[in-house]
């Protein structure tokens, strides 16, 4: 059973298009994050949900827009898709414990936008 | 400002010998350091931690060095394995603001 599931895996848009990345994790954990890693391989965090309300928005444009129904999804929404959305977003998800937060990430979904 | 830093882009080794995979930090606000590894296609998975108040910990093959004056940590892989290649991230915890930090990767070659 797969832990942090995402998918797509591959996305292949044109410029301007809108898009979703789906995102469910089965371990139980209260908090769910959204991480792009770029070309230069950053992971840097976009977004942190924890019991379905958001903590953390690392200054993404506001063209993303994250959606958690439930403890267990965390979607992300693209609107206006442009080329330097091209990158790979990892799905992560972690149990609050106040110290030692170890993520477990999906498999990534791998945006190209042509 | 990058507040993580992987220096070494790559690492080769040969089997059996030590790999040595270093990262320096900035923020003296980490509480926990954190390292994972990354198989292509695949997403990172955890690999070993140390809080900010001990300087070593080990795991089997796996020990991490934790030099907090020189902000510096270190994981050492003994005996390194071929199936040990793979993209290493450090990442560091920050109670506080609720999120890791992570380099940008090293990636380990362990020739057979």
């Amino acid at each position: 059973d797969t832990a942090v599931s995402q998918t797509p895996k591959y996305l292949v848009t044109q410029m301007g298009n809108d898009k979703s990345i789906k995102c469910e994790q089965n371990l139980g954990h209260d908090t769910m994050y959204w991480y792009k890693q770029d070309s230069k391989k950053f992971l840097k965090i976009m977004f942190s949900y924890n019991n379905k309300e958001l903590i953390i928005n690392e200054t993404v444009p506001n063209r993303f827009s994250p959606k958690s129904p439930d403890k267990a999804h965390l979607n992300l929404h693209i609107n206006s898709l442009e080329l330097g959305d091209s990158a790979v977003y990892f799905c992560a998800s972690s149990l609050r414990t106040g110290g030692n937060e170890k993520l477990f990430f999906g498999s990534g979904t791998q945006l190209s936008v042509l | 400002d990058q507040q993580v830093k992987q220096n070494s882009p790559s690492l080769s080794v040969q089997e059996g010998r030590i790999s040595i995979l270093n990262c320096d930090y900035t923020n003296s606000m980490f509480d926990y350091f954190l390292w994972y590894k990354k198989y292509p296609a695949e997403g990172p998975t955890f690999l070993i931690s140390i809080s900010s108040i001990k300087d070593k910990n080990e795991d089997g093959r796996f020990t991490v060095f934790l030099n907090k004056s020189a902000k510096h940590l270190s994981l050492h892989i003994v005996p390194s394995q071929p199936g040990d290649s793979a993209v290493y991230f450090c990442a560091a915890w920050d109670t506080n603001a609720g999120k890791s930090t992570f380099g940008d990767g090293t990636t380990l070659t362990v020739k057979p």
